[in-house]
């Protein structure tokens, strides 16, 4: 079975502090995904990489960085956190290649920001 | 831009009922298209999924067909059980910016309870 763990389940952060959330996979996926989900607004893709040290924006990146020094880890920032960032944020890995692919997903950090 | 557009809830069924959660999508191109599910405080997981038109996708009792006159996928159940209670989004994936990958584009998630 792949696995995709996320470091934390619930974490909480004050304004301005750098936070890190970490996701790892086990099943050589070149794809990795973060988004984040919020009531009503349904899952956002925040960025992706298809390969180490590569890294796409998706729709919501403003306000975060990513890091993928591994192919197994691929790492979300937020360089300063605010409280508009509180959300449920998830990781997804997929294998490479075709839309067909199914996303597999960790358990979710649940992030309030005070 | 690709979008997806589910049935708002809350959905709330008794044991035994017939389930219809309508997806419908717009998309410059030809997706795949998928229902994920996300059960109480964990991640989504794959229900099931369709790759092109008419094909009929089915798990655990579920099924949603492709349909790309309508450019439909409603996801359909005979039969509730308390333990379908759970969010559901329906998505779909093309191809990104013309590149060798892809990204999944999500409907806002349906709630579905199920009461015994």
């Amino acid at each position: 079975d792949v696995k995709v763990t996320q470091s934390s389940r619930y974490l909480v952060k004050r304004t301005g502090e750098k936070v890190f959330l970490e996701c790892v996979q086990d099943m050589d996926h070149e794809n990795m995904f973060w988004y984040r989900q919020d009531p009503g607004l349904g899952l956002r893709l925040i960025y992706f990489s298809y390969d180490v040290k590569m890294k796409e924006k998706g729709d919501i990146p403003e306000g975060y960085s990513v890091s993928r020094e591994k192919k197994e880890r691929f790492s979300l920032i937020l360089e300063s956190a605010s409280t508009n960032q509180t959300s449920m944020y998830l990781c997804a890995s997929s294998p490479s290649g075709t839309p067909q692919e199914t996303q597999y997903f960790g358990p979710g950090t649940r992030l309030l920001v005070l | 831009g690709n979008s997806v557009t589910q049935m708002e809830g809350p959905v709330t069924l008794s044991e035994e009922a017939f389930l219809t959660i309508n997806c419908t999508y717009t998309a410059t191109g030809y997706p795949s298209l998928f229902w994920y599910v996300q059960y109480p405080g964990e991640g989504l997981q794959l229900l099931l999924k369709a790759t092109k038109a008419d094909d009929k996708g089915s798990n655990k009792g579920f099924e949603a067909t492709y349909r790309k006159e309508t450019t439909s996928f409603h996801l359909e159940k005979g039969s509730v059980q308390v333990s379908d209670s759970a969010v559901y989004f329906c998505a779909l994936s093309l191809r990104y910016s013309g590149g060798s990958n892809y990204k999944l584009t999500f409907g806002k998630g349906t709630l579905l309870t199920v009461n015994p």
